[in-house]
């Protein structure tokens, strides 16, 4: 389809394990976002990119996390050592524009860490 | 720092009759405002959006919102809801204060009682 899809929809994984999370972007969209959204909550920003570089990764918790977009279309955020904590569901979003704030969102990837 | 709260965490209301969902914001400087809008198993969407100009804003599903400077608000409303609207909706806002990333609410459950 033409939307925003992210793979896998559903990981389970055990503690200290390492994680993959892919996201497909909308063709033609130049800026990606990674969010976090745990229940209960909206979603916490950890990193967007403009192109291939990373704009601003000032939202990764912490260095077990980390993302790529070597060809400025596909993404993968990678979580190292993964933590119970680390359970939530990871959404990805694409825009055309970085300034009107209308983003397109995948379905998400939940992680659930044992 | 900028931040979003949606005073309400679920509201129940039954069908054809109308609803508030309530948004308040903080921030020094000009912002540009959002409701999304996350249907039950679907990626969150765009509901509407308030850059400029006029303060009631359009936005799909018969929903609009109202930006109000002085109260620092961006209420979101319908007339006339539908079982179909059942969803969490999302308050968020950008401006200068966040360099231009969303900053979210913790989202309000829509429930519609038949």
């Amino acid at each position: 389809g033409a939307g925003v899809s992210q793979t896998p929809s559903n990981k389970v994984t055990e503690k200290g394990k390492y994680v993959e999370l892919r996201c497909d972007p909308i063709s033609g969209h130049t800026a990606l976002y990674w969010y976090r959204q745990s229940l209960g909550q909206g979603p916490e920003f950890l990193i967007y990119f403009q192109g291939t570089g990373a704009a601003d990764d000032s939202g990764l918790p912490n260095d077990r996390f980390f993302a790529v977009r070597p060809e400025g279309s596909v993404s993968t955020l990678k979580i190292q050592r993964t933590e119970r904590g680390d359970s939530a569901v990871y959404l990805c979003a694409s825009s055309l524009t970085l300034d009107t704030g209308e983003l397109f969102f995948g379905e998400g990837s939940r992680l659930t860490v044992l | 720092a900028q931040s979003v709260t949606q005073l309400d965490s679920q509201v129940p209301v039954f069908e054809e009759a109308p609803v508030e969902l309530r948004c308040n914001y903080s921030s020094s400087v000009s912002v540009y405002l959002f409701w999304y809008v996350q249907y039950p198993n679907q990626g969150l969407q765009l509901l509407l959006k308030y850059l400029s100009g006029s303060t009631l804003v359009k936005g799909i599903n018969g929903f609009e919102a109202e930006f109000n400077k002085s109260q620092t608000s961006f209420h979101l409303r319908k007339p006339s809801v539908h079982i179909s609207d059942t969803a969490e909706y999302f308050c968020a806002v950008t401006g200068a204060d966040s360099n231009y990333q969303l900053i979210w609410g913790a989202g309000t459950k829509l429930i519609i009682k038949p």
